[in-house]
């Protein structure tokens, strides 16, 4: 089957660590995509990446870093600078982010909770 | 910049009646407009999508949507409300935002719940 895979499902985080949230996907899609979820404020954007070896910030890229070191991987990790970690973080994918006509895919999500 | 405004943050409705979720966006050139549902702890599910031709859409799950360039206005619809159709609703525009690249921006969600 075709799709984005997350894991872990649910990810718990002590004061000061970094954690890295991991993205698959096998659609053969060039671009990628972090978001972040938060009750009553939709989805904001952190990062995306277009192709290998390149990203770019998104709204709220503080506290965050990414890589893209293959077509089908996009790692999230979250750093002890990143102040208020807890929420729902999603992963999408898309053909390419030139082409306004097709819709981007989500993975089933990572909540992440700072204990 | 553009944007996007889910005016309800929540719209309840009887099973078996008809279901609008509110949205409109503010973009510079050609709007770009899909909805996506999300289920408790779920990622988001495609709907439908607007790009160019008919203004009204029709999408997964007995859903359709209808764009109104004037009143810059992409409303979900569906004839008959399920209550399996209880979930979060989120309508999105992807407008260009520099280097080739067209991001997609969300509204905040509208969440239905439809009423058995």
């Amino acid at each position: 089957d075709g799709g984005i895979t997350q894991s872990p499902k649910y990810l718990f985080r002590k004061e000061g660590q970094n954690v890295t949230l991991s993205c698959e996907q096998n659609l053969n899609h060039d671009a990628m995509y972090w978001y972040r979820q938060d009750p009553g404020q939709g989805l904001r954007l952190i990062y995306y990446s277009q192709i290998v070896n390149d990203f770019q910030k998104g709204d709220i890229a503080e506290g965050y870093s990414v890589s893209r070191e293959k077509k089908e991987s996009f790692p999230l990790t979250v750093t002890s600078a990143q102040k208020n970690p807890t929420a729902f973080y999603l992963c999408a994918s898309s053909v390419h982010t030139g082409q306004v006509n097709t819709e981007a895919f989500f993975g089933q999500g990572t909540r992440l909770t700072v204990v | 910049a553009q944007s996007v405004a889910q005016p309800e943050d929540q719209v309840n409705v009887a099973e078996g009646n008809p279901l609008t979720v509110k949205c409109t966006y503010s973009v510079s050139g050609n709007p770009y407009l899909f909805w996506y549902v999300q289920y408790p702890n779920r990622g988001l599910q495609f709907l439908l999508k607007y790009i160019t031709g008919d203004n009204l859409v029709k999408g997964s799950y007995g859903f359709e949507a209808e764009f109104n360039k004037s009143q810059t206005s992409f409303h979900l619809k569906k004839p008959s409300a399920l209550v399996s159709d209880s979930a979060l609703y989120f309508c999105a525009v992807r407008a260009y935002s520099g280097a080739g690249s067209y991001q997609l921006t969300f509204g905040k969600g509208t969440k239905l719940s439809v009423i058995p």
